[in-house]
């Protein structure tokens, strides 16, 4: 069984400009996550996909970052403009419906800004 | 609103035994789970509780107290590989996640 897609794997931008990263959560999976993990920290969630719609988004700085999940399988976050802040690594992730259920993370998407 | 605590560091020697602890206070609770990450890779999934207790699964044990939001991962025989972030996760309305543990496992 595949496992959960990124791209890309890593990406090194100058502030103010922008960025994009792709998920494919695990066929059969319509719970999809954004995390955010700074290093030497634990992942932070950004928003949280229930097929198309919004489950949870309240950590998400909205001023500058985006994301969309339009057909209720791959999804996209988007930056802009990036802050230096921002380096870190983005990990999608995506688990069956339900409260409980194993949620398995994609090797992730490592952003440098400087 | 979620809080998880777990200690920043541990080290151990290998064949020792391990436990690495976690408490948390949440607003609804769906379970725990602990997830190991090697450096600069993603988490992979070790244990998940639900109800008060031990789940043992090989070398690795997680226990859970709901009345006392606790729980503890138990690592035995370690080994070298198992030097890693050992990450607690409680499933509330999302799934929020500590700080994590690092473990450095020594010869």
């Amino acid at each position: 069984e595949a496992g959960v897609a990124q791209s890309p794997r890593y990406k090194i931008i100058e502030k103010r400009q922008s960025v994009a990263f792709w998920c494919n959560p695990i066929s059969g999976h319509a719970t999809l996550y954004w995390y955010q993990q700074i290093l030497g920290q634990g992942p932070k969630l950004l928003i949280q996909f229930q097929n198309n719609g919004v489950v949870d988004d309240s950590q998400l700085p909205k001023d500058r970052f985006s994301a969309e999940r339009l057909k209720g399988v791959d999804s996209t976050l988007k930056i802009q403009p990036a802050k230096l802040e921002d380096s870190a690594v983005y990990l999608c992730a995506s688990s069956l419906v339900g409260a409980g259920n194993t949620i398995y993370f994609g090797e992730g998407s490592w952003l440098t800004v400087v | 609103g979620q809080n998880i605590d777990q200690p920043t560091e541990m080290t151990a020697t290998e064949g020792a035994i391990v436990q690495i602890n976690c408490t948390y206070q949440t607003s609804g609770f769906n379970g725990l789970f602990w997830y190991q990450q090697h450096a600069g890779e993603a988490p992979t999934f070790l244990s998940y509780n639900v109800l008060d207790g031990l789940e043992e699964k090989g070398r690795f044990s997680s226990f859970l107290s709901r009345s006392k939001g606790y729980s503890y991962l138990l690592l035995k025989e370690l080994q070298m590989k198992d030097s890693a972030s050992y990450l607690c996760a409680v499933a509330g309305t999302a799934l929020i996640f500590g700080k994590g543990t690092t473990l450095s496992v020594s010869s």
